[in-house]
């Protein structure tokens, strides 16, 4: 099974501050999501990666396969980008041992921006 | 991209009772998740649904206490059997068409 490990898992920043979220797993993977879930619950995609980097707004994400891990960084952050930041992946059957093919998440990153 | 409309939003029921959770895609899907969110918890995946077949479930989880219908490639159901308190979560159901799109919960509360 993989393991998604996440950090910080608390993230207090000023207004303005770059920021930077972590995540590792443990073994293949054909995708990586990140993933922006609000107080009401509702969840949000932000990215889905297979290699290489992606940008949306001030929104950067990257993903090394050979060390498997992932970054998400948000430049110029606002109060707005307060909520959990998930990272979640999709293991082929082949590695994650059978079940129910499913993403497995990271336990997220709660980040605060103060203005 | 895919909108799925999922309900109830919420509901508070008593122990031994069942819930059923509905979900809509707004396009044909071949592949259904249900995922809970325990408090405080991040998601953990209960079942893939997959039109014509029965579901498969995560180690865990079992048919039984988590019912699965899957009538068409557009709609699922969840069915939370005989709750008990700890089955108070949020469930939620999603597809992955190249990104993961997210029903918006329904928060269960059992007393």
């Amino acid at each position: 099974k993989n393991e998604v490990e996440q950090s910080p898992q608390n993230l207090t920043a000023q207004e303005g501050e770059f920021i930077t979220i972590n995540c590792s797993y443990s073994v293949g993977i054909s995708a990586l999501h990140w993933l922006q879930q609000h107080p009401g619950g509702g969840i949000v995609s932000l990215f889905m990666l297979s290699s290489g980097k992606k940008k949306h707004g001030r929104l950067i994400a990257t993903i090394n396969i050979q060390e498997k891990h992932s970054s998400l960084h948000i430049t110029a952050s606002h109060p707005r980008d307060s909520a959990v930041y998930i990272c979640a992946v999709r293991t082929p059957l082949a590695y994650s041992g059978g079940g129910a093919d499913g993403l497995t998440f990271g336990k997220g990153t709660h980040l605060i921006i103060q203005p | 991209s895919a909108v799925i409309s999922q309900k109830p939003s919420r509901d508070i029921c008593q122990r031994g009772t069942s819930l059923t959770i509905q979900c809509q895609v707004d396009s044909q899907v071949t592949m259904m998740f249900w995922y809970r969110q325990q408090p405080g918890q991040s998601l953990t995946l209960i079942a893939t649904a997959n039109q014509g077949s029965e579901a498969t479930y995560e180690s865990g989880f079992v048919i039984d206490k988590f019912p699965i219908s899957r009538p068409n490639l557009t709609f699922s159901t969840l069915t939370v059997s005989n709750m008990s308190p700890e089955d108070s979560s949020i469930y939620l159901c999603s597809v992955d068409l190249y990104e993961a799109f997210f029903g918006q919960g329904t928060r269960l509360t059992v007393v």
